[in-house]
């Protein structure tokens, strides 16, 4: 079915640490992994995608991993920042056609 | 000059009214899409259309109706409101089809009494 897991649904780092969030999906047809961060009452934007060709994708503090053969992938996020608080979906293509989401991970950046 | 526009921002409304969603992009896009965001967040499409032609048509009530007269505009009209489709509800648009960036637009935040 279609299906994206995402782990933890709440994550609370310390301004400086690193944050990981990890999702898991079941279509072995995906090939699109995107990343959007929602900050409170604004609409979702992208930070970084991957494709099913690359392994690792860096932009400064944030990088994507992607692990075909296990079907997950994973967000980190370094040297963390109280603007990055936010909620952070990942998402996968499903079908070609459409993109499901994971349900979202509030994150929250202690100073 | 922004690129996805949808408007009213607040909706609050009566069971059983009916009511529109207008939602316009100016990026050239060929693809818009309805997603529904409810009170935990979760993030569910509802339809997409690829110049001007139904795509995705989700599990959703037919009460939910979308219409897109050109590519740069994708509009959704629901009958008969129910306090369950209190909701925010998102317009977006991509270049092409689904695996290609989503930009969204700024919501629309429905509250059915």
């Amino acid at each position: 079915g279609e299906n994206v897991e995402q782990h933890p649904s709440t994550l609370s780092v310390q301004e400086g640490d690193s944050a990981v969030i990890k999702c898991t999906y079941s279509d072995s047809a995906s090939n699109y992994f995107p990343w959007y961060k929602q900050e409170l009452g604004k609409r979702p934007q992208l930070i970084i995608d991957i494709r099913s060709n690359v392994g690792e994708k860096k932009d400064q503090r944030i990088a994507v991993t992607l692990n075909k053969t296990a079907k997950h992938f994973s967000l980190h996020i370094t040297e963390t920042q109280p603007e990055d608080s936010a909620v952070y979906f990942c998402a996968a293509s499903i079908g070609g056609n459409k993109l499901v989401f994971g349900a979202g991970t509030i994150l929250r950046v202690k100073s | 000059d922004t690129a996805v526009s949808q408007t009213p921002k607040y909706l609050v409304t009566q069971m059983g009214n009916d009511k529109s969603i207008k939602c316009e992009q100016n990026l050239g896009h060929d693809t818009m899409y309805w997603y529904k965001q409810d009170s935990k967040k979760f993030l569910k499409i509802m339809f997409s259309y690829n110049n001007k032609e139904l795509i995705i048509n989700e599990t959703v009530p037919n009460r939910f109706s979308p219409k897109s007269p050109d590519k740069a505009h994708l509009n959704l009209h629901i009958n008969s409101l129910e306090l369950g489709d209190s909701a925010v509800y998102f317009c977006a648009s991509s270049p092409g089809s689904s695996d290609e960036k989503l930009f969204f637009g700024s919501g629309t935040q429905l509250s059915v009494l």
